[in-house]
């Protein structure tokens, strides 16, 4: 089954303590994407990827750290998180040239106390 | 990236048909139309995607007239499982693109 999985689904955590939240695609997909949705803001975009090694900011990356050592893979690390962070968060992937039609993760809801 | 708008939020009994709308004056000739549609606590979902006239699929119909600022999105006989939040996209498809930009969309409100 075509998919994007994300791990953890939930996670508590204090303030600082380094954190990575997984994405993994199983359709060879070259895209993949960080969206953070809050309410009342929508979804805003935190880091994207064109391919292995190429990543660049979205609307929101201060505060992340994002890598693409593997097409399959696009983990999403905070380095210190703070509260500001704590979020409902989707990884996405598709291929470039259809980047409107993007596959979705469940979701990491994310608090950082 | 052409600017959308679309009502907040909308409520339809069981099996109505549902005509959300959404206004994309600014749209640019290389651009497309696309829907999301969001359940609570779940990733969007892409619905359908055009550029012009009609576009059916087995979810939802899009209408685009022919100066395109404006569609669409017709949801036949809606359920309770329909409502969710559906978000109207407006940009090129043509690889160019690198992110989508959602507004906060419409909330659809299925009763029975």
């Amino acid at each position: 089954e075509a998919q994007v999985t994300q791990n953890p689904r939930y996670l508590i955590t204090v303030t600082g303590k380094k954190l990575t939240v997984t994405c993994s695609q199983n359709m060879n997909h070259e895209y993949m994407s960080w969206y953070r949705q809050d309410p009342g803001l929508g979804l805003r975009q935190i880091y994207y990827s064109m391919n292995v090694e190429v990543t660049d900011k979205g609307d929101v990356p201060e505060g992340y750290k994002v890598s693409r050592k593997e097409k399959r893979n696009f983990p999403l690390i905070l380095e210190s998180p703070s509260p500001n962070q704590t979020s409902l968060y989707f990884c996405a992937s598709s291929t470039v040239a259809g980047v409107y039609e993007q596959y979705f993760g469940p979701g990491t809801r994310l608090t950082v106390t | 990236l052409a600017k959308t708008t679309q009502p907040i939020s909308m409520d339809s009994y069981e099996g109505q048909e549902v005509n959300i709308t959404c206004s994309h004056n600014n749209i640019a000739t290389n651009d497309y139309i696309t829907w999301y549609q969001q359940f609570p606590s779940q990733g969007p979902r892409f619905i359908i995607q055009g550029y012009k006239t009609k576009v059916t699929n087995e979810v939802a119909s899009l209408f685009i007239p022919a100066d395109r600022k404006s569609s669409t999105l017709s949801l036949p006989r809606v359920s309770l499982s329909d409502t969710a939040v559906y978000y109207c996209l407006v940009g090129e498809r043509d690889g160019t693109a690198s992110k989508l930009t959602f507004g906060t969309g419409t909330r659809l409100q299925v009763t029975l």
